[in-house]
């Protein structure tokens, strides 16, 4: 069955650079979320968005921003890099039309900020 | 507030051994329930969830869970360890329709030969 896809799964980036991660949700799935998990610490909810449209917001920064596409897929945009953003990005899906009401997340993104 | 509390950081079982791992929540409305299995670097699994009728949910790779409203609790089972199943395990509590989800601090789990 198909899964979340996210992009890159690694990124090296430096302090005060911007970083873009994609994902792509399940097909059919029209409900996308991001979480941001820290070493050693649970994944922590940022961001989702329903139907293209931002459906809730967490412990997200200013300075990261987040957009879902017409075709679903989702981006999250992150400037002014520090080195507490280094952390495994996590992206899931869920469909509320099926609702199943289940989160699948992809692989992750670990983020270095050097 | 919404809280998931996993009490046990880490477990040690030895192969073959039963296992459970306790997760005690706080929300104020119906709570969607899940498990979700980590192994180092990777993303997360989902292993059984629990959103209403039966109380013991069946999930993948052998493991159940049982929904205990008079105690806020969800513990995750398994009869018999196998050495794969050393991982972290993470429970997390979330609304319909597209809710976060509340993630507990996870257990990490170690299996002896």
């Amino acid at each position: 069955a198909a899964g979340v896809i996210q992009s890159p799964r690694h990124l090296i980036k430096e302090k005060r650079e911007t970083a873009t991660l994609k994902c792509y949700p399940i097909p059919r799935h029209d409900t996308v979320y991001w979480y941001q998990q820290g070493p050693g610490q649970d994944p922590q909810f940022l961001i989702s968005f329903y139907e293209k449209m931002q459906s809730d917001k967490g412990s997200i920064p200013d300075r990261f921003s987040a957009q879902q596409f017409s075709d679903y897929h989702s981006e999250l945009n992150m400037s002014s890099l520090e080195l507490g953003d280094s952390a495994l990005y996590f992206c899931a899906s869920s469909s509320r039309d099926l609702s199943t009401d289940t989160q699948y997340f992809g692989p992750g993104t670990r983020l270095t900020v050097l | 507030a919404q809280s998931v509390t996993q009490p046990d950081i880490h477990i040690t079982v030895s192969e073959g051994a039963s296992l459970e791992l306790r997760c005690n929540y706080s929300y104020g409305a119906t709570p969607y329930l899940f498990w979700y299995v980590q192994s180092p670097g990777q993303g997360l699994q989902l292993l059984l969830k629990y959103f209403s009728g039966d109380t013991l949910v069946q999930g993948i790779k052998g493991f159940e869970a049982e929904f205990k409203r008079s105690q806020s609790s969800f513990n995750l089972r398994k009869p018999s360890v196998h050495w794969s199943d050393a991982a972290e395990y993470f429970c997390a509590v979330g609304a319909r329709q597209g809710g976060k989800l509340i993630f507990g601090q996870g257990t990490e789990l170690s299996v002896k030969p």
